[in-house]
């Protein structure tokens, strides 16, 4: 089955500038991931969706950050405007459905980098 | 909100000997902890997953350990290859859903 598949992969951006990430996640997974992650650092958490309703977004930062999942299968996360510690991985993650025993399924991520 | 250790410095192993890798918590015994592989460039993929109530979990050359009185986990990778050579992350239930709380991975290289 084909996996999690994000776009872009590499995006270098000025601070100040807007940025948008896509996912697409594995079919038939119902609960999608955004996490972010910092090199050097564990994946963090930033929201997560179950069908096309946020699930849990408390770590979010949302007077810049905004994710939506419109039908229910593809996301995308928007940063505007872009600060420099917004550097990162951006990573999308899926699983079948919201259970605390699932493993979830992860994208290759996109690295961004804020001049 | 829950705390997860991992060694930060990276751990050289000898091809052929067993790998050991910790995981240590600070607050509450989660449910369950899971553990991910990741390879430069990629995303973690998971490997396996221990509940609260189970000692032990194998799979192939894998061995996860859970003691809810250490407040840790232990991971092995016996007759290690250099393919194993990788980050490897630790994860606990957060407080919301069921996103995860990462550790910060513990890099290994096993020499051959």
């Amino acid at each position: 089955e084909a996996g999690v598949a994000q776009s872009p992969r590499y995006k270098i951006i000025e601070k100040r500038q807007s940025v948008a990430f896509w996912c697409n996640p594995i079919s038939g997974h119902a609960t999608l991931y955004w996490y972010q992650q910092i090199l050097g650092q564990g994946p963090k958490l930033l929201i997560q969706f179950q069908n096309n309703g946020v699930v849990d977004d408390s770590q979010l930062p949302k007077d810049r950050f905004s994710a939506e999942r419109l039908k229910g299968v593809d996301s995308t996360l928007k940063i505007q405007p872009a600060k420099l510690e917004d550097s990162a991985v951006y990573l999308c993650a899926s699983s079948i459905n919201i259970d605390h025993y699932n493993e979830q399924f992860f994208g290759p991520g996109t690295r961004l980098t804020v001049l | 909100s829950q705390k997860i250790e991992q060694n930060s410095e990276a751990l050289n192993i000898q091809e052929g000997k067993t790998a050991t890798l910790t995981c240590n918590y600070t607050n509450y015994s989660p449910a369950y902890l899971q553990w991910y592989r990741q390879d430069p460039g990629r995303g973690p993929v998971f490997l396996l997953l221990i509940r609260e109530n189970e000692k032990e979990k194998r799979k192939e050359r894998l061995k996860v350990t859970f003691d809810t009185t250490l407040k840790q986990s232990l991971f092995h990778i016996t007759a290690s290859q250099p393919a194993d050579s990788a980050t490897y992350l630790c994860a606990v239930p957060g407080g919301g859903a069921d996103g995860l709380t990462f550790g910060k991975g513990t890099h290994l290289i096993i020499q051959p």
